[in-house]
């Protein structure tokens, strides 16, 4: 069965400039959240999505947006992007919400942007 | 403000040592603690711990949740190579946005042959 698949796996952006990240959850689940690790940090939540339809948010600026599709999938924006952006981006995915199935998380994106 | 710390930031052990990690928590409306690896990018689930002072197992890892004093133990017993990595630990809370996972910075453990 494929995991959770992450894309890119590698992305370099100037200051200023947008970002759109992609991921597939595994087959079957339904919910998606999206975690930033800063090297050397704990993953940090910036939101989840389950049915299409946000239902969490962590303390992450406007900037930040994302959204799901009706396969499941999902996207993370992020515009005007900063030095301090600059992270691996954890996709996860689970059947619903922690307390039934934990997360399963992807490869990430490492985002470096200069 | 919910806090989770790992101890010790790191450590180096040689082939066949015992590790022990510590994970404290301070959240609200706890549910359950969980236990990730990661060694090179995705976390990889361990345990996931809900009530107090049952041990779970798996292999050659174990862990323990101790409600009453906030902390849990991950136990890795004769370690090898392959369990060099990132122990990350992480806490639900009832009623938390979504999955929202609080996690600590991790123990990074190195083992040498």
């Amino acid at each position: 069965d494929a995991g959770v698949t992450q894309s890119p796996t590698h992305l370099i952006k100037t200051r200023g400039q947008h970002v759109t990240l992609r991921c597939s959850p595994i087959s079957g689940h339904k919910s998606v959240s999206w975690y930033q690790q800063v090297l050397g940090q704990g993953p940090q939540f910036i939101f989840q999505y389950y049915e299409k339809e946000e239902r969490g948010r962590g303390n992450f600026p406007d900037r930040f947006s994302a959204r799901q599709f009706p396969n499941y999938s999902s996207e993370l924006n992020v515009n005007a992007l900063l030095l301090g952006d600059s992270a691996l981006y954890l996709c996860a995915s689970s059947l619903g919400l922690v307390r039934d199935s934990p997360l399963h998380f992807g490869n990430g994106t490492r985002l470096t942007v200069t | 403000e919910d806090k989770v710390v790992q101890s010790p930031l790191s450590l180096v052990v040689h082939e066949g040592d015992t590790v022990t990690l510590n994970c404290s928590y301070e959240v609200t409306n706890f549910r359950s603690l969980l236990w990730y690896k990661q060694e090179k990018k995705a976390p990889t689930f361990l345990f996931m711990l809900t009530s107090s002072g049952i041990e779970k197992k798996s292999g050659r890892l174990s862990s323990i949740l101790d409600k009453k004093e906030l902390f849990s133990i991950l136990n890795i017993t004769a370690t090898q190579t392959g369990d060099s990595a990132v122990y990350l630990c992480a806490v639900d809370r009832i009623k938390a946005a979504g999955n929202k996972l609080t996690f600590g910075g991790g123990t990074r453990v190195l083992v040498k042959p």
